[in-house]
């Protein structure tokens, strides 16, 4: 079974500027989450979706968004980028509400803002 | 609220030792509780959860943790620590829609 897949793994982008993450989950999976994740705040929650719907948000702003298509493949949206916002973001997937309940990560995008 | 901590930022074993992450949680209910290690410049991968049942429960790469709910802990350990074990380990609490991860140790296993 292919894992978690994210796209790109590596961006740089200017300051003002926006950005689109994407995710597919592992086949099967509806529930996608993701994550910033910076040395300084550790693993941060930004948005969980399930069948196109969001269920849960973060502490973030309005400038992060994020949405869920029909095939449960997810994108995430940044908009007028800061350098507070380099990170590496990270997609997970899991079959909630089924069992088991254990969270399937990708390898994440590394975000660095100039 | 739901919440986790991990209250060492990093522990050092000498390799063949036993190692413990220590988590700590805090839920109404029952908790979910898992862990899971990051790499360098990797994913957080899968180790082990709690669910229900056994306190010891048994994991990937020959990890273990132990549920002990009066203590609300649920602290990993393996018997005896490699070099390749050094990486970074979250301990997580499922919540409502979401999963609380604690800060994170870092672990360094000494050759």
């Amino acid at each position: 079974k292919a894992g978690v897949t994210q796209t790109p793994r590596y961006l740089i982008k200017t300051r003002g500027q926006q950005v689109t993450l994407s995710c597919s989950p592992i086949s099967g999976h509806r529930s996608v989450s993701w994550y910033q994740q910076t040395p300084g705040q550790g693993l941060q929650f930004l948005f969980e979706y399930f069948s196109e719907t969001q269920r849960n948000k973060g502490n973030f702003p309005g400038r992060f968004s994020g949405r869920q298509f029909s095939n449960s493949r997810s994108e995430m949206n940044v908009s007028t980028l800061e350098l507070g916002d380099s990170a590496l973001y990270l997609c997970a997937s899991s079959s909630l509400p089924a069992e088991p309940y254990e969270q399937y990560f990708g390898p994440g995008t590394r975000l660095t803002v100039t | 609220a739901q919440s986790v901590a991990q209250p060492e930022d990093q522990v050092n074993v000498a390799e063949g030792n036993p190692l413990t992450v220590k988590c700590t949680y805090s839920v109404s209910g029952n908790p979910y509780l898992f862990w899971y290690v990051q790499y360098p410049n990797r994913g957080l991968q899968f180790l082990l959860k709690y669910i229900t049942g056994d306190n010891l429960v048994k994991g990937s790469y020959g990890f273990e943790a132990e549920f002990n709910k009066s203590q609300t802990s649920f602290h990993l350990k393996k018997p005896s620590a490699l070099v390749s074990d050094s990486a970074l380990y979250f301990c997580a609490v499922k919540g409502t829609y979401k999963y609380i991860f604690g800060t994170g140790t870092r672990l360094k296993v000494l050759a």
